[in-house]
């Protein structure tokens, strides 16, 4: 069975960094596009950014081009977001999502991690 | 860029009620339009893609229909385990947008 184990969050504050993994097993990232979302506390969903399976291709929302980046170790199976310029509005928890299919378009997001909490405070 | 716009943003039905959500694009996005499912303290659940085909495990009770910018969810029969938030997801393009959610509670 498709598992994604995300790793990486805690306190951080306002203006640091932290980086995101998200190790994956029973698929390969090489194939599927991988996602990050977010949930802030008691707010709905926000997707974040993507990378493009067999291409790599970047993706971001517009809030966040410029302070994080998505990326990959395809030897390691294994997602990355580091996250840069930390604002309070980024705290949230972070999930990564898998792609629902290798057709395009397709990025729906058929498997979730369980997410990792990211807290930007001073 | 394209918004998804939820409709009501909660409700209150008895079991066995039938249940509509209504999700709209601010655009044409086709069939290309996602729900899930998320319960509370747990991590969203794929209930539907391509507007109206159920994900494997999802009971039949759950239903999709729409196309173009307006979109439906439907439960048949309200059942207890079934409090939960859906969220519609556009996935035509990037970005990737979600509704703002619909909190579903048994009355």
């Amino acid at each position: 069975e498709v598992q994604l184990l995300e790793s990486g969050g805690g306190l951080v504050q306002p203006g640091g960094s932290l980086r995101l993994s998200c190790a994956a097993s029973e698929f390969s990232i090489s194939t599927y596009s991988m996602n990050w979302v977010r949930q802030a506390p008691g707010k709905g969903l926000e997707w974040v950014s993507a990378v493009d399976g067999p291409t790599g291709t970047t993706y971001y929302m517009d809030s966040v081009r410029g302070r994080f980046t998505i990326s990959r170790d395809t030897s390691k199976n294994t997602l990355y977001l580091q996250m840069n310029s930390l604002r309070a509005e980024d705290t949230a928890i972070y999930y990564c999502a898998k792609k629902g299919t290798t057709a395009s378009p397709g990025n729906y997001f058929d498997w979730w991690g369980q997410g990792t909490l990211v807290t930007v405070s001073s | 860029d394209i918004q998804m716009t939820q409709s009501p943003s909660s409700l209150s039905a008895s079991v066995g009620d039938r249940v509509t959500i209504t999700c709209r694009a601010s655009q044409d996005i086709g069939k290309y339009l996602a729900w899930y499912q998320q319960k509370p303290g747990k991590v969203p659940q794929l209930l539907i893609y391509g507007t109206s085909t159920l994900q494997s495990g999802v009971p039949s009770r759950f239903s999709g229909s729409g196309s173009g910018a307006d979109f439906t969810l439907t439960i048949s029969s309200l059942q207890p385990e079934d409090v939960a938030t859906y969220y519609c997801q556009k996935y035509n393009s990037a970005p990737w947008t979600f509704g703002q959610g619909t909190k579903v509670e048994i009355k």
